[in-house]
C-alpha cells in the first residue's frame, strides 16, 4: 500500500503564529483529504484536495500530486485550532499518524 | 440531514461478550466504512462497503463482522470481544468511493472498553 508520513508529529505555537503541516506519500493519488480532530474527538473535514490549492478563512491547503506531498497552512492560529491534524489518502483508504498541534494563549 | 449517526457513543463490555455498533447515514452515500483509532494513533480501516450487499476487508478486519443490507445502514459486529478491541470506533460514508475519489464524512465516534 501507499506509505503516508506527516510532519512534524508535534507542534506547539503561541496564539497568532503561523504554521505549515506536511503530508508526504509514496505513490500517486487522486484523492486526498485533511481532517482536524478536535479535543473532543470529532473529525472535521477541512479540505478535499487531490490537487491544487484551496483556502477557507485562515486555513489553506496545497497538494502537488506529481511531487507526492500536500501542505496545510494555518495562519494567525487560535487556541481553537488545537487538536490533531490528519491527512487521508482515499486511493488506499489510509491515514497518516497525524500532527498534534497545541496553540497556547 | 443528520449525516452519519453512530450508536452507542459509549459501551463497556466484558471479555467474550458480543455487541453491535450501529451506523446510519441519510445522505444516500454508496460507500461506508468502519475505522478504529487507538491512543496516539491515526485511524485504521476495519471493513468497508461500496454498496448494498458488498463488503470487503480493510487493514485490521480480524474479530469484526459487517453486513450491508441497505444503503443507509452498516453495522459492525464484535462476536467475542477481547481487551485488544478497546478503542474508539468511527463510521464514515462517501458519495463516490467506488473509484476512491469521493470526500469522506465521519460520525462522532463510539468509545468501546472491553474489560
Amino acid at each position: 500500500g501507499i506509505q503516508v508520513e506527516q510532519s512534524p508529529p508535534d507542534l506547539i505555537l503561541q496564539e497568532g503564529a503561523n504554521s505549515t503541516l506536511r503530508c508526504n506519500f509514496s505513490d500517486s493519488v487522486n484523492n486526498l483529504q485533511w481532517f482536524h480532530q478536535n479535543p473532543w474527538g470529532q473529525l472535521i473535514n477541512l479540505f478535499y484536495i487531490p490537487s491544487g490549492t484551496k483556502q477557507n478563512g485562515r486555513l489553506s491547503a496545497t497538494t502537488v500530486a506529481t511531487e507526492r506531498y500536500s501542505l496545510l497552512y494555518i495562519s494567525s492560529s487560535q487556541t481553537t485550532d488545537s487538536g490533531v491534524y490528519f491527512c487521508e489518502l482515499g486511493n488506499d483508504m489510509r491515514f497518516g499518524a497525524g500532527t498534534r498541534l497545541t496553540v497556547k494563549p | 440531514n443528520a449525516g452519519v449517526t453512530q450508536t452507542p457513543k459509549f459501551q463497556v463490555l466484558k471479555t467474550g461478550q458480543s455487541m453491535t455498533l450501529q451506523c446510519a447515514q441519510d445522505m444516500n452515500h454508496e460507500y461506508m466504512s468502519w475505522y478504529r483509532q487507538d491512543p496516539g494513533m491515526g485511524l485504521r480501516l476495519i471493513h468497508y462497503s461500496v454498496g448494498a450487499g458488498i463488503t470487503d476487508q480493510g487493514e485490521v478486519p480480524n474479530g469484526y463482522n459487517v453486513s450491508r443490507s441497505t444503503t443507509e445502514d452498516f453495522p459492525l459486529r464484535l462476536l467475542s470481544a477481547a481487551p485488544s478491541q478497546t478503542s474508539v470506533y468511527f463510521c464514515a460514508s462517501s458519495p463516490d468511493r467506488a473509484t476512491f475519489t469521493g470526500e469522506l464524512f465521519f460520525g462522532e465516534g463510539s468509545r468501546l472498553t472491553v474489560l
